[in-house]
């Protein structure tokens, strides 16, 4: 049973550029959730998708959108990007049926803005 | 908006020494989630509480989730050098528009000198 995957792993952009980053849930989970964790610092969350559909915003700007496939998948597009956009971006997983809101983190992908 | 403070934000101790770490909301909780992450790594779901006052036990770990359901602390009982990384509480608000949205604390970054 594969856990959530991402990639890509690394990547380095310069300031401008735009990225795409993708992630693949959980098997059985429907929800995809996306944060930025900057070093030192707590993830933050981003966006939330299900049903493919944008359900829920942090604090984040319109720079940040997403999308989420039929098969569950996301990808996180950034653009313009900034030096402080900086971050390890992960990807978390649920199933929105259970009461529970147990999330399950992809590895990251680590991006680097110069 | 909310927001999980988590102290202290370092701690070091001995190998067979006691850790604890503390997490306050803002606003209260449907339930508090724990994670670990490991230096390089990605976060690793530990636990979830969900009741007032409740109480759980993973081997050296317990979790504690307050009666007013805005507070939780984790507690470790004679530290091992594998118990090293950064441990975060994270605030979610199940039901209604908030669903899935984890607000996460700072994290505590534990160190074991063997």
């Amino acid at each position: 049973d594969a856990g959530v995957t991402q990639s890509p792993t690394h990547l380095i952009k310069t300031r401008g550029q735009q990225v795409t980053l993708r992630c693949s849930p959980k098997s059985g989970h429907d929800t995809v959730s996306w944060y930025q964790q900057a070093l030192g610092q707590g993830p933050q969350f981003i966006f939330q998708y299900y049903e493919e559909e944008e359900r829920q915003r942090g604090n984040f700007p319109d720079r940040f959108s997403g999308h989420q496939f039929p098969n569950y998948s996301s990808e996180l597009n950034v653009n313009a990007l900034l030096l402080g956009d900086s971050a390890l971006y992960l990807c978390a997983s649920s199933h929105r049926g259970l009461a529970s809101e147990t999330q399950y983190f992809g590895p990251g992908t680590r991006l680097l803005v110069l | 908006g909310q927001q999980v403070m988590q102290i202290p934000q370092y701690q070091h101790v001995q190998e067979g020494e006691d850790f604890t770490t503390y997490c306050n909301s803002s606003t209260t909780l449907s339930n508090i989630q724990w994670y670990k992450q490991r230096p390089g790594g990605h976060p690793v779901f530990l636990i979830q509480l969900v009741k007032s006052g409740e109480v759980k036990k993973q081997k050296r770990l317990t979790f504690q989730f307050g009666e007013a359901k805005k507070n939780s602390s984790l507690h470790i009982t004679a530290t091992q050098t594998t118990d090293v990384g950064t441990y975060f509480c994270a605030g979610g608000n199940a039901g209604g528009t908030s669903y899935g949205k984890l607000t996460f604390g700072q994290g505590t970054i534990l160190t074991v000198h063997p």
